[in-house]
């Protein structure tokens, strides 16, 4: 089993809809982080939170909401989504007590905004 | 703001050719430097991550090269083989940024034919 599981691994919604990604870990690991990729912008982090209590806004957060359920779950939300964040989207782990501390990848989950 | 860019962002070469990957950042001021490998459908695999103090990193036929002053990086795959084929993307830790605040580059598309 993967150590960064993505669900759903693709999703297509309309216009306004509300949607939820999910991201789970089995690697034990305190910081998860959520970005984005769109063709010809490369990876940008949306969001990472540190620990359960600990919530950061990445560069591009506008638009989209998380929730640390569990050390080993992040959830990313779209309110109303909408065209512009059709994008495949990554979840990642890293654990600061590691040296260095390298990120862990999900396998990402693609997601299509008609 | 740290910028990262990546040259060229296509190549294709004949098995066992010897080639290079070029990552630039124009700020200098970096904690380390990652390089990565994306497989269609898959998520991110690090390769390799040179701290700010290190000049270079090998792990088999890969060799990552630092220079700070320069703000520039590169990865060399010696002896290419078609399971190389893969985007390779060069990522940048900022100090004072969290680990997983990664500055991406869009990435080179290698196809290594048979």
């Amino acid at each position: 089993d993967a150590d960064v599981t993505q669900t759903p691994r693709n999703r297509i919604t309309k216009t306004g809809k509300r949607i939820m990604l999910e991201c789970s870990q089995t690697k034990g690991h305190d910081r998860m982080y959520w970005y984005r990729q769109d063709p010809g912008l490369g990876l940008r982090l949306i969001y990472y939170s540190f620990d359960v209590k600990d919530i950061n806004k990445g560069e591009i957060s506008d638009g989209y909401s998380v929730s640390r359920q569990a050390q080993a779950k992040f959830s990313l939300s779209l309110e109303s989504a909408i065209p512009n964040q059709t994008a495949l989207y990554f979840c990642a782990t890293s654990d600061p007590g590691q040296e260095p501390e390298k990120l862990f990848f999900g396998s990402g989950t693609q997601l299509s905004v008609l | 703001k740290q910028e990262v860019t990546q040259i060229p962002a296509a190549l294709s070469v004949p098995e066992g050719e010897n080639l290079v990957l070029n990552c630039s950042f124009t700020d200098s001021a970096i904690y380390n430097l990652q390089w990565f490998r994306q497989d269609p459908g898959k998520g991110l695999t690090s390769l390799l991550l040179i701290q700010s103090s290190q000049r270079e990193q090998t792990s088999g036929r890969l060799n990552a090269s630092l220079d700070k002053s320069s703000g520039r990086s590169t990865l060399y795959i010696a002896a290419s083989q078609p399971g190389d084929s893969a985007t390779y993307l060069c990522a940048v830790a900022n100090y004072g940024g969290s680990q997983g605040n990664l500055i991406f580059g869009k990435g080179t598309k290698l196809s290594v034919k048979p």
